[in-house]
């Protein structure tokens, strides 16, 4: 099976532009969702879809970050208009839901390393 | 505040013998752990559980061990092998939001021939 792909790989943009990120989850798993690590810290949640609703968007750092799965499939993360701060890697996972009652461990994409100048 | 810690940056080991990489939780509601394993410009690949239910669960050369009262577990890999070397993830869900993985900063390990 196709893992999780992300594009792009890389991203250098200049401070006050957008940049909107790509995230292919694998076939048939309902949840997606967004990480961000940055400067070598832990990977923190942003947000987790299921399907196409926003089940859990508490980790949104602010305004300028908007995501969406159109028909539950791929998913797209906008940053508009890009801070400095807003460099880092940006992971995307997806899984299905297990028998436990959790979601089954995520699989993740290899990242879109942002950074912003 | 960072609910999932993980205190060592780094751990080196010699190959074949035992790695310890421990991680701590402050959030009492946690109650499913996890371990993912990190390679250079890779996304983190899911290693090993353990639901709060257990205090110990091995698969293969993996072991985590949780200790609930201490809100403390650590991932054993025994013997370690050189392509092992790569940034350890702790992680931590809770029951109440089954969807959500908390992240601690990882712990790169190096193991050497």
């Amino acid at each position: 099976e196709a893992g999780v792909t992300q594009f792009p790989s890389h991203s250098v943009i200049e401070k006050g532009q957008t940049v909107t990120l790509r995230c292919d989850p694998i076939s048939g798993h309902d949840n997606l969702y967004w990480y961000r690590r940055v400067m070598g810290k832990e990977i923190k949640f942003l947000l987790h879809f299921v399907k196409e609703s926003k089940q859990d968007e508490s980790g949104m750092p602010n305004n300028r970050f908007l995501a969406e799965r159109t028909g539950g499939t791929y998913s797209t993360l906008k940053v508009q208009p890009a801070e400095l701060e807003d460099s880092g890697v940006y992971f995307c996972a997806s899984s299905t839901r297990s028998g436990t009652g959790y979601n089954s461990p995520l699989h993740f994409g290899n990242g879109t390393r942002l950074t912003v100048t | 505040d960072q609910q999932v810690k993980q205190n060592s940056p780094s751990l080196s080991v010699q190959e074949g013998r035992i790695s310890i990489l421990n991680c701590d939780y402050t959030n009492s509601m946690f109650d499913y752990f996890l371990w993912y394993k990190k390679y250079p410009a890779e996304g983190p690949t899911f290693l090993i559980s353990i639901s709060s239910i257990k205090d110990k669960n091995e698969d293969g050369r993996f072991t985590v061990f949780l200790n609930k009262s201490a809100k403390h577990l650590s991932l054993h890999i025994v013997p370690s092998q050189p392509g092992d070397s790569a940034v350890y993830f702790c992680a931590a869900m809770s029951s109440t939001n089954a969807g959500k993985s908390t992240f601690g900063d990882g712990t790169t390990l190096t193991v050497k021939p």
